[in-house]
């Protein structure tokens, strides 16, 4: 079984100025890993994902990520976030194989402030 | 991109009524969609994997009874909350599947919200 880590609840940052919300996974097989960003009362929507090849994804909203095999790690990172970045961010990770069942972290709200 | 919707957004009810909770793909069909379930300031927790023409495959913990799934076609996945009680109430969201050459990406739906009188 799999499982991911979001060591941080929460994390404030000024506008303009760059982020990274931190993911660690744990898995004994192969995973592909994704980042979702959820709007409040939404759901969820797909920022990126990392299924294969170059270990650096960019997504949408500017955001990208990298996949760090020897560290178990999928930090998400924006260099220079906006007021409307504010929003709760999942990590979340699918074993090749399982008809793509997800395991999500527990979340990191991202709150930008002027 | 691909497109899901949940209806009702939300809903109140009240105890010992059930609820039924709709999840369409608009533009893609699904063979399989995902039920998920979401306390406040919580993470996801996957209840069910809901697949076309076939009986639902439920989580550890989630009693199938209560939480009835049927997936009739193609397009459309509806989680049914059957005497429904206050501990019920919670986010529900829904996902269906898209198969791609690669990998299967899942896409989310809304959401909805229900709470138990």
């Amino acid at each position: 079984a799999q499982s991911v880590t979001q060591l941080d609840s929460q994390v404030p940052v000024f506008e303009e100025a760059p982020v990274e919300l931190r993911c660690n996974y744990s898995s004994s097989v192969s995973v592909y890993l994704f980042w979702y960003v959820q709007y409040p009362n939404q759901g969820l929507q797909l920022l990126l994902k990392y299924l294969s090849g170059s270990t650096l994804v960019k997504g949408i909203n500017g955001f990208e990520a990298e996949f760090n095999k020897s560290q178990t790690s999928f930090h998400l990172r924006k260099p220079s976030v906006h007021i409307s970045d504010t929003a709760e961010y999942f990590c979340a990770v699918s074993e090749i194989g399982t008809a793509s069942k997800l395991t999500f972290g527990t979340g990191t709200r991202l709150q930008v402030t002027l | 991109g691909a497109v899901v919707s949940q209806h009702p957004s939300w809903v109140i009810c009240k105890s010992g009524t059930s609820v039924k909770i709709e999840c369409r793909s608009l533009d893609f069909q699904a063979t399989t969609m995902f039920w998920y379930r979401q306390f406040p300031k919580q993470s996801l927790m996957l209840m069910a994997t809901s697949n076309e023409g076939s009986k639902a495959t439920y989580e550890q913990g989630v009693e199938k009874d209560k939480f009835l799934i049927n997936h009739a076609s193609l397009t459309l996945s509806t989680l049914t909350v059957t005497s429904a009680h206050p501990e019920d109430s919670s986010f529900y969201i829904c996902s269906a599947r898209v198969r791609l050459a690669v990998s299967d990406t899942q896409y989310f739906g809304p959401g909805t919200r229900l709470t138990v009188l």
